[in-house]
């Protein structure tokens, strides 16, 4: 079975700063994808960024990117010129696009609540 | 805008009386999930529809349940809920089975008193 670690339960950052949330996985298979998702207060859960995890381009969105080291199974999320809308819950999860028990489950890390200061 | 829409979004209700919480989405998508999220924790797959083929996680109790008449529509029936019961219930939906990105609600919170 796949698993994710976030090993930061809570980060902070001051306004307008750079972060980094830390996230590694242990899988066996090849085909998958990895996912960043924010949890405001309010509680959606909302799609931060993708990997697909046979593009070794790490993927941007924004003042969002990723660091994929698909090698040593990291995936980290950077997060430049924090915002203070930027405070949440934020998720790594991993899916696994290979078929068998787990084929399109997200498993979720334990998330890392970041805090922005004014 | 297209969307996951869950309602109510605050469900109060009490030990052993039945409940049950209401997930639509306008996306056309094919598959439908529930997630149990406790606080301050991950959310936990309970189950999910593939068009209309039913998978049931192992560890899901026997007390939840799920209806999806159509497309646009899924039920998540929680027969006899406990005190462990309370949560917050995330739906989500994708395009089809696979790592596709999956769509989130802003889900209901279930209290049981």
């Amino acid at each position: 079975a796949q698993t994710v670690t976030q090993s930061q339960p809570e980060m902070s950052v001051q306004e307008a700063e750079t972060v980094t949330l830390s996230c590694t996985y242990d899988t066996s298979e090849s085909d998958y994808y990895l996912f960043w998702y924010k949890q405001p207060p309010s509680r959606q859960m909302i799609l931060v960024i993708r990997q697909e995890a046979y593009k070794q381009q790490n993927a941007t969105e924004n003042r969002f990117s990723v660091n994929f080291q698909k090698a040593a199974k990291s995936f980290s999320l950077k997060i430049s010129d924090s915002q203070l809308g930027d405070a949440a819950m934020y998720f790594c999860a991993y899916n696994s696009n290979a078929g068998g028990t787990s084929y399109g489950k997200l498993t979720f890390g334990q998330g890392t609540i970041l805090t922005v200061h004014p | 805008d297209a969307m996951v829409i869950q309602n109510p979004r605050y469900q109060v209700t009490q030990f052993g009386k039945p409940v049950t919480l209401s997930c639509s989405q306008t996306l056309n998508h094919n598959v439908m999930y529930w997630y149990q999220q406790k606080s301050s924790q991950a959310p936990k797959l309970l189950f999910h529809y593939y068009d209309k083929d039913f998978n049931n996680e192992a560890d899901t109790p026997d007390n939840f349940q799920s209806r999806r008449p159509n497309t646009s529509f899924c039920f998540l029936d929680i027969r006899s809920p406990g005190l462990g019961d309370a949560a917050m219930y995330l739906c989500a939906t994708s395009t089809r089975q696979g790592a596709e990105t999956q769509y989130f609600g802003p889900g209901t919170r279930l209290l049981v008193l």
